[in-house]
């Protein structure tokens, strides 16, 4: 058990449409950090939510954007689907670490995206 | 722009055999340091870390890692490998003070390693 949940585990879009991920963290994690993960690479961070606020942001673009709830979880959604973003997305969280140096995220399964 | 480099893409080995992972980053400042496992349908978990102090730090499952400053690196090591230990490997890599502690991790872009029996 990964502690980190994500839905749905598969999906499949056609160009052009919109789609939403879902995440719960490990009880006690306050912080959401998402990663996208093509094929024979390693995970690409795409940001990080944490107070319900996008505190940090990868080199993706705006269609790539998301949310947090009060009760922590999160969603990313991806608008104007192209091929390209096939691919796993992992969620992964921690407790927010404030000055401390990072201890390291809890990763989820992740949600296979296809898009055809 | 910081990144990381795994060396090999694809390493086959036998059972007993040992070992070495390569890993080298490029960001001058201080890091945190990260060797993950992705078992063929797993998620991503934490072999170990490294934050300062003892440069050679052992993980679980057999596993440690030695970060080598001068040479920006951090090779994962075992010396006798099990054929339960085919996964791929990911190296990552934390920049200190980099939008406060908090940063991304950034990721080569892994390893298979393949056991055979």
């Amino acid at each position: 058990d990964a502690g980190v949940t994500q839905s749905p585990t598969h999906l499949i879009k056609t160009r052009g449409q919109q789609v939403t991920l879902r995440c719960s963290p490990k009880s006690g994690h306050d912080t959401v950090s998402w990663y996208q993960q093509a094929l024979g690479q390693g995970p690409q961070f795409i940001f990080q939510y944490y107070e319900e606020e996008e505190r940090q942001r990868g080199n993706f673009p705006d269609r790539f954007s998301g949310h947090q709830f009060p009760n922590y979880s999160s969603e990313l959604n991806v608008n104007a689907l192209w091929l390209g973003d096939s691919a796993l997305y992992l969620c992964a969280s921690s407790p927010d670490q404030g000055v401390r140096p990072l201890w390291g995220y809890t990763f989820g399964s992740g949600t296979r995206l296809t898009v055809v | 722009a910081q990144s990381v480099s795994q060396h090999n893409h694809h390493v086959i080995l036998s059972e007993a055999a040992s070992l070495e992972l390569g890993c080298n980053y490029s960001y001058g400042g201080t890091v945190n340091l990260f060797w993950y496992v992705q078992y063929p349908g797993q998620h991503l978990q934490l072999l170990l870390k490294y934050f300062s102090g003892d440069p050679l730090v052992k993980g679980i499952k057999g596993f440690e890692a030695e970060f080598i400053k001068s040479k920006f690196s951090f090779n994962l090591r075992k010396p006798s490998v099990q054929w339960s230990d085919t996964a791929e490997y990911f190296c990552a890599v934390n920049a200190r003070g980099y939008g406060g502690s908090q940063g991304n991790l950034i990721f080569g872009k892994g390893t298979k390693l393949s056991v055979k029996p």
